[in-house]
């Protein structure tokens, strides 16, 4: 079975810090996408990175695939308010479509 | 060009009652994902559909469930006879594509909620 360890599970910053979470598995993926869940609401996704040691960016948050494509890290610099929600790492494997595995999620909290 | 619509939002069951969740993809989208999100929890796959076809449902519970994607109409997850296990929250993801890192939409969820 394969396993994606998130972490922190929470984290509460204030406005303008910077930020990492993690994800971690013993198993590789052909695929890694970060995605982002407000309350109430399905997740939306944020970014797909799939060859190893891929760095993304999008505006305040880099997104990075490692080298073994086993783990990423997501990295928002100056954090907002708005970008509280639930970060959320999924695997996907080639061959098994869509079916995506996910971690365990990171409670982002920014306060003023 | 609406996103995946879900409904009901909010689903209250007595024990012993049957559950139904519908799910209309995008418009275009022909391949629709059942994930199911427990409290505290991440998503878990449950099932994978396309028209008239299950094509994994390697996530799915081997009795009380049951899901199906008609050729005209919603993708409808059956759920028999609910048990208070069964309370989670319900997603339904829709894509254009098969392929490993398509992008997946997801509509907003159902909260099934077993008294």
């Amino acid at each position: 079975t394969q396993l994606l360890e998130q972490s922190p599970q929470f984290l509460s910053i204030q406005e303008g810090e910077n930020l990492t979470v993690y994800c971690n598995s013993s198993s590789v993926f052909s695929s890694l996408q970060w995605y982002r869940q407000e309350p109430g609401e399905g997740p939306v996704l944020l970014v797909t990175v799939v060859t190893g040691g891929e760095v993304k960016k999008l505006k305040r948050l880099t997104f990075q695939f490692g080298d073994a494509r086993k783990d990423s890290s997501l990295h928002i610099t100056a954090a907002q308010p708005g970008d509280t929600g639930l970060y959320l790492c999924a695997g996907g494997v080639t061959g098994t479509a869509s079916k995506l595995t996910f971690g365990t999620g990171t409670r982002l909290q920014v306060t003023l | 060009n609406a996103g995946v619509m879900q409904n009901p939002r909010h689903l209250v069951r007595r024990r012993g009652q049957e559950a139904r969740l519908r799910c209309s993809p995008m418009k275009g989208h022909s391949h629709v994902y059942w994930y199911r999100q427990l409290p505290e929890e991440g998503l878990k796959f449950m099932v994978y559909l396309q028209k008239e076809n299950i094509i994994d449902e390697s996530g799915m519970p081997k009795e009380r469930f049951s899901a199906e994607f008609p050729k005209e109409g919603p993708s409808i997850l059956r759920i028999q006879q609910v048990v208070r296990g069964d309370s989670a929250a319900y997603f339904c993801a829709s894509s254009s594509n098969f392929a490993t890192n398509e992008k997946l939409f997801f509509g907003s969820g159902t909260q099934l909620s077993v008294l």
